[in-house]
């Protein structure tokens, strides 16, 4: 978790966009991940990106990458209190294995 | 089908006992993770197999032994436990083979007390 930094707390209202933020320090990384984990439960894929992309969008979600900065952000539109949850950033060199390392998590809290 | 599944959910143990937690996918997959999810949420790749063979092995004391009977298991031990050993350990699996996407699966977690 040391080499990908997020902020630990994000609090919106219903109906407004969250953006959750991430630095990583590896250049090298090939891919770059958004997990969520709802109370109690595991870690679910949201979404990815190659190291070569800019943008993805993906439905409420937005995902941009500035690979100058090392900097990776999660926008979710229309955030509905079903986001509420733990969202990691998580990056990847194709080692031939997920070798994922993850940052701390950002805890994201939707109030209606 | 739970494609990722562990056991125990929970476990609530002495220090200095020995305890194994299992775990199985039925995705087929050909690599399976133990994570361990401390009381801040971090997240840290303890161990990896693909294949029934070792390929990440992190800094973990060797008091920890994981074993792979078959691709679709893989089973934690902890011997001699110790008050830093509570957490969260999640399995997770993934198909490294044929086509590179690093998604994990991971399971529910198996939330282990140590008193």
């Amino acid at each position: 978790g040391e080499d990908v930094e997020q902020s630990l707390f994000l609090s919106v209202r219903e109906g407004d966009s969250s953006v959750i933020n991430c630095t990583y320090t590896d250049s090298s990384s090939t891919y770059l991940y958004w997990y969520k984990q709802e109370p109690g439960a595991g870690l679910q894929l949201l979404t990815y990106i190659f190291s070569n992309m800019d943008m993805k969008q993906d439905q409420r979600l937005t995902v941009l990458l500035n690979k100058k900065d090392k900097h990776l952000s999660l926008r979710i539109a229309d955030t509905q209190t079903g986001d509420s949850a733990i969202y990691f950033c998580a990056e990847s060199m194709n080692s031939g294995y997920s070798t994922l390392t993850f940052g701390k998590g950002t805890m994201l809290l939707v109030s209606p | 089908d739970t494609a990722v599944s562990q056991t125990p959910k929970y476990l609530v143990t002495q220090m200095g006992n020995d305890k194994s937690i299992k775990c199985e996918q039925n995705l087929g997959h050909d690599t399976m993770y133990w994570y361990k999810q401390d009381s801040k949420k971090f997240l840290k790749i303890m161990f990896s197999y693909n294949n029934k063979e070792l390929i990440i092995n992190e800094t973990v004391p060797n008091r920890f032994s994981p074993k792979s009977p078959d691709k679709a298991h893989l089973n934690l031990h902890i011997n001699s436990l110790e008050l830093g050993d509570s957490a969260v350990y999640f399995c997770a699996s993934s198909q490294e083979s044929g086509g590179y996407t690093g998604e994990l699966f991971f399971g529910e977690g198996s939330r282990l007390t140590v008193l």
